[in-house]
């Protein structure tokens, strides 16, 4: 059962330009979402979070908008650069079990110069 | 301020085995989470050790089992290792069991054979 999911695997954007990932979950106890971003032989690295009684925060060049009627979140990258290459995870957590977190498949990201 | 460090970076067994992964938390990190991450998925929580004890565990059978030490290092023990178990094990350290601030290692690549 995939709670939280990522459609697409693969993402190409031209630098300079917006990069748009999209997330979607199905469990309406999530009450805490995170992406996190990874290089190749590298671990996870924490980007940017947002509580579900938000529905947008900012951190520089990266915002995370939370849509909890859709069940839909997305990360936008703007504007995109080479070093935002990467894969690109969304996850969520519940108030019950919070240390747990549950990741999406994620998204690989491409940005051609 | 040392990072997550884990160690073997790759590892290569036969089914049946048994195997021991180790993990080194961040400076100051009292808690770690076990992640493992097959290919082409997000990752997937193991358990969670805080103050020596485990401290929740996700959908993974008895055969996987774990320590912290009091220095707050980790290991990561599977037995009669399954064609299955092969995969990135990452592990994370926080600085409290619900802190969605994981900080990963870089992970081993465990191969069943």
């Amino acid at each position: 059962d995939q709670q939280v999911k990522q459609n697409s695997p693969s993402l190409s954007v031209q630098e300079g330009r917006i990069s748009i990932l999209n997330c979607d979950y199905t469990n309406s106890m999530f009450d805490y979402f995170l992406w996190y971003k990874k290089y190749p032989a590298e671990g996870p690295t924490f980007l940017i979070s947002i509580s579900s009684i938000k529905d947008k925060n900012e951190d520089g060049r990266f915002t995370v908008f939370l849509n909890k009627s859709a069940k839909h979140l997305s990360l936008h990258i703007v504007p995109s650069q080479p070093g935002d290459s990467a894969v690109y995870f969304c996850a969520a957590r519940r108030i019950q079990g919070a240390q747990k977190l549950v990741f999406g498949q994620g998204t690989r990201l491409t940005i051609n110069p | 301020e040392t990072g997550v460090t884990q160690s073997p970076t790759h590892l290569i067994k036969t089914r049946g085995q048994q195997v021991t992964l180790r993990c080194s938390s961040q400076s100051g990190h009292n808690t770690v989470s076990w992640y493992q991450q097959a290919l082409g998925q997000g990752p997937q929580f193991i358990f969670q050790y805080y103050r020596e004890e485990e401290n929740g565990r996700g959908n993974f059978p008895p055969r996987f089992s774990g320590l912290q030490f009091p220095n707050y290092s980790s290991e990561l023990n599977v037995n009669a290792l399954e064609l299955d178990d092969s995969a990135l094990y990452l592990c994370a350290s926080s600085l409290f069991p619900t802190d969605e601030k994981l900080f990963f290692g870089s992970g081993t690549q465990l191969s069943v054979l």
